[in-house]
């Protein structure tokens, strides 16, 4: 069973489309980050949340974690095909621990 | 800074052979671990080390071995390789003083065991 569960699994869009990828859990988590993987590289850190209601914006994205810290989201406004790639959520039980659970990911293709 | 390496990018192995897996990181991060990836499933913790001469066990830990001699380095071995320990292993580091780890990850490795 993953502590982390990602929906959806799989998404394809055409450019311009919006979209949100959901990461759920029934556990509490000390923080969340949200990372992007490009195919034969490693993940890549996009931000990361502490606060439970917090929303933080990097440009087209948009990251919230939710009141109770036990999930978070990710939207995508009018996606690119730039925006191509895995992106993994992974939480941290406690804080300071260094150990990250991972969600299982939500693979991303957006089509010109 | 390189940040962190892995070596090699490539194996393929026979069951029953045995390898290590090499990963540095020249940012002086105390904290560094090794996941594997396999489709479907994301990251999964094997083994870990909050600093030289400390390891422990994450969620995956059977058929590997860790030793963390160096702030460094931080070797994976497969003592008898398996089918099942075919996937993509990534070797990551974290600043130990961060209240929130941001995990920096090498380029990975991708194993194929026969």
């Amino acid at each position: 069973t993953q502590l982390l569960e990602q929906s959806p699994q799989f998404l394809s869009i055409q450019e311009g489309e919006n979209l949100t990828v959901y990461c759920n859990s029934s556990s509490v988590f000390s923080s969340l980050q949200w990372y992007r993987q490009e195919p034969g590289e490693g993940p890549v850190l996009l931000v990361t949340v502490v606060t439970g209601g917090e929303v933080k914006k990097l440009k087209r994205l948009t990251f919230q974690f939710g009141d109770a810290r036990k999930d978070s989201s990710l939207h995508i406004t009018a996606a690119q095909p730039g925006d191509t790639g895995l992106y993994l959520c992974a939480g941290e039980r406690s804080s300071n621990t260094g150990k990250l659970i991972f969600g299982q990911g939500t693979t991303l293709q957006v089509k010109p | 800074n390189a940040g962190v390496t892995q070596t090699p990018k490539f194996q393929v192995l026979k069951t029953g052979q045995s390898m290590t897996l090499q990963c540095a990181q020249d940012m002086n991060h105390e904290y560094m671990s090794w996941y594997r990836q396999d489709p479907g499933m994301g990251l999964r913790l094997i083994h870990y080390s909050v600093g030289a001469g400390i390891t422990d066990q994450g969620e995956v830990p059977n058929g590997y071995n860790v030793s963390r001699s160096t702030t460094e380095d931080f070797p994976l071995r497969l003592l008898s390789a398996a089918p099942s320990q075919t996937s993509v292993y990534f070797c990551a580091s974290s600043y130990s003083m961060a209240v929130v780890h941001e995990q920096f990850f090498g380029p990975g490795t991708r194993l194929t065991v026969l």
